[in-house]
């Protein structure tokens, strides 16, 4: 079955320190990802989106890489602060036919101070 | 403000007693969709709505049902509780299919 999963469940930086959050995906159809982030108590939040025909997105602080040929997703957080902490969410859009967004089990980002 | 708002924000409720979720939103959004969130299962898709008086089912309907009349409008029906929905439910909408969507502060329902 389709899938989009994460390679870690938590992960550890140090304040000041650049941090990259990975997604895999299995469905080679899928045309739209989008990384969200949710804080304690909150629903998800939008960070970056990217679609299928880019391989990079630069936002503030975020950048997203796409790798289609190894259906691989990553989000990185440059200059990480204690805002930061959070859980993070990859997504993935099917495309037109199979309206449906499918969400990773998260990461869950810590900042160490 | 835009904003999604579910209510109630907590609900305990006992097995078989009829609730509803509601799910507002003020941004005239076309599609909205209803998510549970569960330990190590993340986010699920229930059913979700392409315009009004269009839905169709997510990966986890079984025991739900919901309801487009209006756009703005997008409820969660549980006709039968039972405890094994026991969990955080997000309602979202987004201008369109395939555009970032836009998640309420979630629901925290208990079925005993």
């Amino acid at each position: 079955g389709e899938s989009v999963g994460l390679h870690l469940p938590t992960l550890s930086v140090q304040e000041g320190d650049n941090s990259i959050i990975n997604c895999a995906y299995s469905n080679s159809a899928s045309d739209y990802f989008i990384w969200y982030k949710q804080e304690s108590g909150k629903g998800p939040q939008f960070i970056i989106d990217i679609r299928s025909n880019m391989d990079k997105r630069q936002g503030q602080r975020v950048t997203v890489l796409l790798n289609k040929t190894v259906k691989h997703l990553s989000l990185q957080i440059a200059a990480t602060q204690p805002g930061d902490s959070a859980v993070y969410f990859c997504a993935e859009y099917g495309n037109f036919g199979n309206e449906k967004l499918t969400f990773g089990t998260g990461t869950r980002l810590t900042i160490i101070p | 403000e835009a904003q999604v708002t579910q209510n109630p924000r907590y609900l305990i409720t006992v097995t078989g007693k009829k609730l509803t979720v509601t799910c507002s939103q003020n941004m005239n959004h076309e599609y909205m969709s209803w998510y549970r969130q569960d330990p190590g299962l993340g986010l699920r898709q229930i059913y979700y709505s392409m315009n009004v008086e269009v839905t169709d089912k997510g990966d986890v309907p079984e025991g739900y049902k919901v309801s487009r009349k209006e756009k703005r409008n997008f409820p969660l029906i549980l006709e039968s509780p039972s405890p094994n929905q026991t969990s955080l439910y997000f309602c979202a909408s987004s201008l369109l299919y395939n555009s970032p969507l836009h998640f309420g502060n979630g629901t925290r329902l208990t079925v005993t």
